[in-house]
């Protein structure tokens, strides 16, 4: 089983809203990844936790603020977001023991700020 | 420069041919290679993985890696207009955790 669920599929807000999205696997992988992805673009790389700590902040605004409660659950909190924002974003998890590690993406949520 | 390079197409292939998609990359990303597909408006989904020169065949799709060219390929025997999507192409160091390169990805459009 490679299932990594996302919720909610969908979330319309508001500039001055706090939200926040969840993603969750059950593989027992250690690696925990957030991506943004903008139409017709490559999924773009937010956060990377390994072993529940934060590894990878790629320069991410702090409007963004990730949370990894446990090794199956990875948080993204949303707070005073701008239109440009509004995108697809991306769970994904892997082994994370290194060697050839293989990323796993959940479905999804399709935010729109207005 | 990039680091994963990919034609972004539209490939257009009727339907029954081989559809060639094809990436290139550089040393740092070397190690592991994926290649993802992903309809218009979803999540991508793994769709073959290879880390070792040659060939690595499941079902219609075979990757093909290349480390002295720095190419790796896919490929889609008896291509389905279910196959029409975006492939992305990706590469990974293979650093403890997955960190993957991805290119810009080619669309792939399979005519009945």
């Amino acid at each position: 089983d490679t299932e990594v669920t996302q919720t909610p599929k969908h979330l319309v807000m508001g500039m001055t809203n706090k939200k926040s999205l969840k993603c969750e696997q059950h593989m027992g992988h250690r690696a925990m990844y957030w991506y943004k992805q903008k139409a017709k673009k490559p999924p773009e790389l937010m956060f990377v936790y390994s072993y529940e700590k934060l590894s990878i902040n790629e320069s991410v605004p702090s409007r963004f603020s990730p949370e990894c409660p446990n090794s199956s659950l990875l948080n993204l909190h949303l707070h005073a977001l701008q239109p440009e924002d509004s995108a697809l974003y991306l769970c994904a998890s892997s082994r994370g023991q290194g060697g050839a590690d293989t990323q796993y993406f959940g479905p999804g949520t399709r935010l729109t700020v207005l | 420069q990039k680091e994963v390079e990919q034609n972004s197409g539209p490939l257009s292939v009727p339907e029954g041919a081989i559809a060639s998609l094809n990436c290139t990359y550089s040393d740092r990303v070397s190690q592991s290679f994926f290649w993802y597909r992903q309809y218009s408006g979803k999540s991508p989904e793994l769709i073959m993985s290879i880390y070792s020169n040659g060939d690595k065949e499941d079902g219609r799709f075979t990757a093909q890696l290349n480390k002295a060219s720095q190419y790796v390929s896919l490929l889609i025997r008896d291509s389905q207009p279910s196959d029409s999507a975006t492939y992305l192409c990706a590469g990974d160091e293979n650093s403890g955790y997955s960190t993957l390169t991805f290119g810009k990805g080619t669309m792939l459009l399979v005519s009945p």
